[in-house]
C-alpha cells in the first residue's frame, strides 16, 4: 500500500539548532517525493521536490531508497521556519498526492 | 506566482442543505484540479480528481453523489456537498496543476474552505 509516514506531530527546537523532520514512505514503484509547508494562516505551498535536488530557504532533503526515507533537514533553524510541514508522495502521472500527517515545527527564540 | 482562489473561505450551513465551493486558477489554465479534505490535526485526504470537460474520478470510499464535482471550464472547478450533515464538517482544499513549458508541472493550492454543518 502507498503510504507516507511522519512520525513526529510536533518538533520543537531553539533558534540556530539543527532540524530534521522525518518522512518515510511505502511505494512499490519509483517514487516522486515532495515537502510542502504551511505557514500560519497561509495556504499550502511547495518547499522542495526530490527530483530538483535543490535547497530552498536552507532546507534540503535527500531521497534514500534503501531506507525509504525523505527526511527534511536544515542546519540552523530560524524562527520564521515555524510552520506545518507535510511530506507527500506523488501517486501517479496525474499529480495525485498522498500526504503524511504533518509535523509542526516550532522554533523558539 | 500562480494563484488558486478558493471561495468561500468559511461557510456555516444547516443540516440538509447543499453547499458549493469554488476553486479558480486565476492566471493559468488547469485541466486537472484536485479536491482534498482535512480533519483537525490530520492529514489531507484526496477526495477526487476534477477533469475539465469530463467526469471527476473519485477515490475509494468517497460518495460521488454526495460530493458533486463540476469542472466546466479550464479555470473553474466546483465541489458541491449535497444534503450536508454534521459529519461533513471539515476543511476542504483544492489544488490545480499548472503546466509549464520550462518549469514543468507544478501544483498550486487554494487557501481552503472550512465547512461547518449545524
Amino acid at each position: 500500500a502507498q503510504r507516507v509516514t511522519q512520525p513526529e506531530k510536533l518538533l520543537s527546537v531553539f533558534k540556530g539548532a539543527p532540524v530534521e523532520l522525518k518522512c518515510n514512505y511505502s511505494y512499490s514503484g519509483s517514487p516522486e517525493l515532495f515537502w510542502y509547508v504551511q505557514y500560519s494562516r497561509q495556504r499550502l505551498q511547495l518547499l522542495l521536490r526530490h527530483i530538483s535536488r535543490e535547497s530552498i530557504k536552507g532546507f534540503t532533503a535527500d531521497l534514500n531508497k534503501g531506507e525509504t526515507s525523505f527526511h527534511l533537514k536544515k542546519p540552523f533553524a530560524q524562527e520564521e521556519d515555524s510552520a506545518m510541514y507535510y511530506c507527500a508522495l506523488r501517486k501517479d502521472s496525474s499529480y495525485k498526492l498522498i500526504f503524511g500527517s504533518g509535523t509542526r515545527l516550532l522554533v523558539r527564540p | 506566482g500562480a494563484v488558486v482562489s478558493q471561495h468561500p473561505s468559511r461557510v456555516i450551513c444547516k443540516s440538509g442543505t447543499s453547499v458549493k465551493i469554488e476553486c479558480r486558477s486565476l492566471d493559468f489554465q488547469a485541466t486537472t484540479m484536485f479536491w482534498y479534505r482535512q480533519f483537525p490535526k490530520q492529514s489531507l485526504m484526496l477526495m477526487a480528481t476534477s477533469n475539465e470537460g469530463s467526469k471527476a474520478t473519485y477515490e475509494q470510499g468517497v460518495e460521488k453523489d454526495k460530493f458533486l464535482i463540476n469542472h466546466a471550464s479550464l479555470t473553474l472547478s466546483t465541489l458541491t456537498v449535497t444534503s450536508a450533515h454534521p459529519e461533513d464538517s471539515s476543511f476542504y482544499i483544492c489544488s490545480a496543476v499548472r503546466q509549464g513549458r520550462e518549469s514543468g508541472e507544478k501544483l498550486f493550492f487554494g487557501s481552503g474552505t472550512q465547512l461547518s454543518v449545524l
